[in-house]
């Protein structure tokens, strides 16, 4: 079965600093893993994925994300934090399933404050 | 390219009533999904659908939900009865047809939010 924590419900950090979001999955196998972002009252905006291909994953907004399977993480960081970075990140794992598709499976979400 | 649609945005309902809710995945996307996100917590997995086919609902409650993907139009969530408990945020999410043997990135509408009063 595949699972996904998110260590922290709530980060904060001041414009201009160093953002980090931390994310331990589960997996019986190879897994897809997700960064999602939430803007409050909007929809889900993927930031970015990892497929088995390079460990480091670059996404939009200057976030990238480094899988690590001896450790199970796949931790969202961002060298300098932005105001319009608040918002709600959500970790995801999916598997694909027999039938080709994905059954996402969400963290239960980081609410990011980023202060001037 | 317009994305995912879902309407209504905002849904308002009295106890014991019917919610309906409506996805028109991305052009292209023949598959769909549904998630609800009760407050403060993450977003669940409710069902998997491609036209005209239920794929998976082990997420779906066993009374009172029901959805579809008809041939032509939108993909419908329906909650009959509603209970105050429904009130969440409800994503439809579409990918496009699987090519590659594994799943496809699924690319979320902005939701309706349901509130049972």
């Amino acid at each position: 079965a595949q699972s996904v924590t998110q260590l922290d419900s709530h980060v904060s950090v001041s414009e201009g600093t160093p953002v980090l979001l931390r994310c331990n999955y589960s997996s019986s196998y190879s897994p897809s893993l997700f960064w999602y972002v939430q803007h409050p009252n909007k929809g889900l905006q993927l930031l970015l994925k990892y497929t088995s291909a390079a460990t480091l994953v670059k996404g939009i907004n200057g976030f990238e994300a480094e899988f690590k399977k001896s450790e199970t993480s796949f931790h969202l960081t961002k060298p300098s934090a932005h105001m319009s970075d608040a918002a709600e990140y959500f970790c995801v794992v999916s598997a694909s399933r027999s039938g080709g598709y994905n059954k996402l499976i969400f963290g239960a979400g980081t609410r990011l404050a980023v202060h001037p | 390219n317009a994305g995912v649609m879902q309407n209504p945005r905002h849904l308002v309902r009295r106890r014991g009533q019917e919610a309906r809710l409506r996805c028109s995945p991305m052009k292209g996307h023949s598959h769909v999904y549904w998630y609800r996100q009760l407050p403060e917590e993450g977003l669940k997995f409710m069902v998997y659908l491609q036209k005209e086919n239920i794929i998976d609902e082990s997420g779906m409650p066993k009374e009172r939900f029901s959805a579809e993907f008809p041939k032509e139009g939108p993909s419908i969530l329906r909650i009959q009865q509603v209970v105050r408990g429904d009130s969440a945020a409800y994503f439809c999410a579409s990918s496009p047809p699987n090519v590659r043997g594994g799943g496809e990135t699924q690319y979320f509408g902005p939701g309706t939010r349901l509130l049972v009063l």
